[in-house]
């Protein structure tokens, strides 16, 4: 069975923090890396895609990816209240589906 | 900005009737899936579909529910007998070109009632 396990929070932060997103994932043959956000009652809206071990940054997000520890990250810098949404997590191999997480919710207090 | 489209927005039904949710994925993709989340919780994997046929099923995915791409534009997921365990969000997803490029975009979702 492939999992994908996210602390779901609430995870709290002032304005202008770094929020920080975690992800483990169990199946080793996962090639392909990615961070939805999720606003309540809307669709997942993609955010971040990430293949390779490393970081990857696209202006305040930053995520990181470790094959070898099973893990993936999301770093949010200068948070928004904009920003308070659930961040999904979500692997697969190149062609099939995704598997999420249970999301981690994000709150940002002005 | 190319977008995947999802009618009706809602939908409600009695138990047991037919219901069919309709999606125009973005045009130049060739991966088109179906997802699931019942109301809080995780979003599930229904369906994907690639060349014109089912590509991976989740068990979820079981003889009452069909996809279809009748036309060039258009992807349909039908259930055919309402359960009041089916109410949930449906969202159609799509991705591009294959290979490594495997960045699905989802539609603004069908919210499902079963009565």
């Amino acid at each position: 069975q492939k999992e994908v396990e996210q602390n779901s929070g609430p995870l709290s932060v002032p304005e202008g923090a770094i929020a920080s997103l975690n992800c483990t994932y169990s199946d080793r043959v996962s090639q392909s890396f990615f961070w939805y956000r999720q606003y309540s009652g809307k669709s997942p809206e993609l955010i971040m895609s990430i293949y390779s071990n490393g970081d990857k940054e696209d202006g305040r997000f930053t995520a990181q990816l470790n094959k070898a520890s099973q893990y993936v990250s999301l770093l949010i810098r200068d948070s928004q209240p904009s920003d308070s949404a659930t961040y999904l997590c979500a692997v697969n191999q190149a062609g099939t589906a995704l598997i999420f997480g249970k999301g981690t919710t994000l709150s940002v207090s002005s | 900005e190319p977008e995947v489209t999802q009618t009706p927005s809602h939908q409600v039904t009695q138990m047991g009737q037919e219901v069919i949710l309709r999606c125009v994925p973005i045009s130049n993709h060739l991966y088109f899936y179906w997802y699931r989340q019942i109301l809080g919780q995780k979003v599930e994997f229904l369906v994907s579909f690639y060349n014109n046929e089912i590509s991976e099923k989740s068990e979820i995915f079981d003889d009452q529910f069909s996809v279809e791409r009748p036309d060039g534009s258009n992807f349909t997921l039908k259930i055919r007998s309402t359960k009041l365990e089916d109410s949930a969000m449906y969202f159609c997803a799509s991705s591009g070109t294959g290979g490594t490029s495997t960045e699905a975009f989802f539609g603004q979702g069908t919210r499902l009632t079963v009565v």
